[in-house]
């Protein structure tokens, strides 16, 4: 099976702009989350998303919004970008969304805000 | 609120000899607890997880993890180091009350020395 899959790989956007991500989960897996890594912050988490539905959310503001679509691909979305935003957004998929799921993660996403 | 923490920023290890990456953690009700590896520009691979059962956990390239319900700790260990296995190493928890969000320590970084 091939695995998560994000695009794009690297992104360069300047303040004041938006941007969108893209995630396809292992096919089969309906459940995707997003997280942020950062150097100072580590591993936050953003959101998470099953069969459509956001299922839960990190304290983010709510400039950072997602989504997810019937084949289960997601997406996410950054508008008005700050220099903070700059980071490595990770996707992650599992096929349900219970406690006992593991995530696997894909190469993820390197946003650079100028 | 659950929490982990990884009280080592950094473990150097030799290659040949024994390795343990500390975790320890906070949770509400029983708890999930998985570990994660993370290689230079990629996503973070799976190597282990703790669901209930046995307390020593097997995973992959021959890394195992002991829960330790009384000291609240899940430690990663390995017997022997490899080079290779030098790279940035996350312990995370969910719960099975509330929202099962994942929470992931601050990670480790390995360093094993030839």
């Amino acid at each position: 099976k091939a695995g998560v899959t994000q695009t794009p790989r690297y992104l360069i956007k300047t303040r004041g702009q938006q941007v969108t991500l893209s995630c396809s989960p292992i096919s089969g897996h309906r459940s995707v989350s997003w997280y942020q890594q950062t150097p100072g912050q580590g591993l936050q988490f953003l959101f998470e998303y099953f069969s459509e539905t956001q299922r839960n959310k990190g304290n983010f503001p709510g400039r950072f919004s997602g989504r997810q679509f019937s084949n289960s691909r997601s997406e996410m979305n950054v508008s008005t970008l700050e220099l903070g935003d700059s980071a490595l957004y990770l996707c992650a998929s599992s096929p349900l969304a219970g406690a006992q799921e593991t995530q696997y993660f894909g190469p993820g996403t390197r946003l650079l805000v100028l | 609120a659950q929490s982990v923490a990884q009280p080592e920023d950094q473990v150097n290890v030799a290659e040949g000899n024994p390795l343990t990456v500390k975790c320890t953690y906070s949770v509400s009700g029983n708890p999930y607890l998985f570990w994660y590896v993370q290689y230079p520009n990629r996503g973070l691979q799976f190597l282990l997880k703790y669901i209930t059962g046995d307390n020593l956990v097997k995973g992959s390239y021959g890394f195992e993890a002991e829960f330790n319900k009384s000291q609240t700790s899940f430690h990663l260990k390995k017997p022997s180091a490899l080079v290779s296995d030098s790279a940035l190493y996350f312990c995370a928890v969910r719960d099975e009350s509330g929202t099962y969000k994942y929470i992931f320590g601050t990670g480790t970084r390995l360093k094993v020395l030839a």
